[in-house]
């Protein structure tokens, strides 16, 4: 049964500052998403990362794939406040059509 | 741009109702998803289809079922419904699986049970 890992689940930081937001998963995968999701609103796609060694860049934001270590990461350069929000990142089996999403880690960014 | 659209934005009903959610999406994809969020469990599969009146269980399937008699429709239905299933119900959709195409997702509906 494919698991999927997010840590931290909850981080506060300072502007202009850099972290990692970390996403295991259990099962073999070649495909991973990063989505923000902003309060009171929906999802928002942000990567699809579609195999070993993918990267990804937007902005400030920076995301990659180690399908070997079943692990992908989200890499935050230079925060600004605007980035505040819940990120999830969402594993697909490699057989079969099911998503299954971490638990998300809450973002918060101070001024 | 796709559009998924959620029939209500807010939801509130008594135990033992039967609650029907409907999801509408207008890019003809053929998968389409429902998910329940709840805060510090993210989100948790319910149901998937992959094709019309084709169903799969997610993770957490006990005490709903779904319907997709046309492909653009999708939807979630609560037998009786509980106070457990209190909570923010997500529907998206995407491309077949080859076309490596991420989620697309409705506004939510937030349902309460009392």
């Amino acid at each position: 049964e494919l698991k999927v890992e997010q840590n931290p689940l909850f981080l506060s930081m300072q502007e202009g500052k850099n972290y990692t937001i970390y996403c295991n998963y259990s099962t073999t995968s070649d495909r991973l998403y990063w989505y923000r999701q902003d309060p009171g609103k929906s999802l928002e796609s942000l990567f699809v990362l579609l195999s070993n060694g993918a990267v990804k860049q937007e902005g400030r934001l920076m995301a990659s794939l180690d399908t070997k270590a079943r692990l992908s990461t989200l890499h935050i350069t230079a925060a600004v406040h605007d980035l505040s929000a819940t990120y999830f990142c969402a594993v697909e089996e490699l057989l079969g059509d099911k998503i299954i999403f971490g638990k998300g880690t809450r973002l918060h960014i101070l001024p | 741009d796709v559009k998924v659209t959620q029939s209500s934005r807010y939801l509130v009903k008594r135990t033992g109702e039967k609650v029907f959610l409907e999801c509408v999406q207008d890019m003809d994809h053929e998968n389409m998803f429902w998910y329940r969020q709840d805060p510090g469990l993210g989100l948790r599969l319910i149901y998937f289809s992959y094709d019309v009146k084709m169903k799969e269980k997610g993770d957490i399937p006990e005490g709903y079922s779904v319907s997709r008699e046309k492909k653009e429709r999708f939807s979630l239905i609560l037998e009786s419904a509980s106070t457990n299933q209190t909570s923010m119900y997500l529907c998206a959709s995407s491309r077949f699986r080859e076309s490596r195409s991420p989620l697309h997702f409705g506004n939510g509906t937030r349902l309460t049970v009392t």
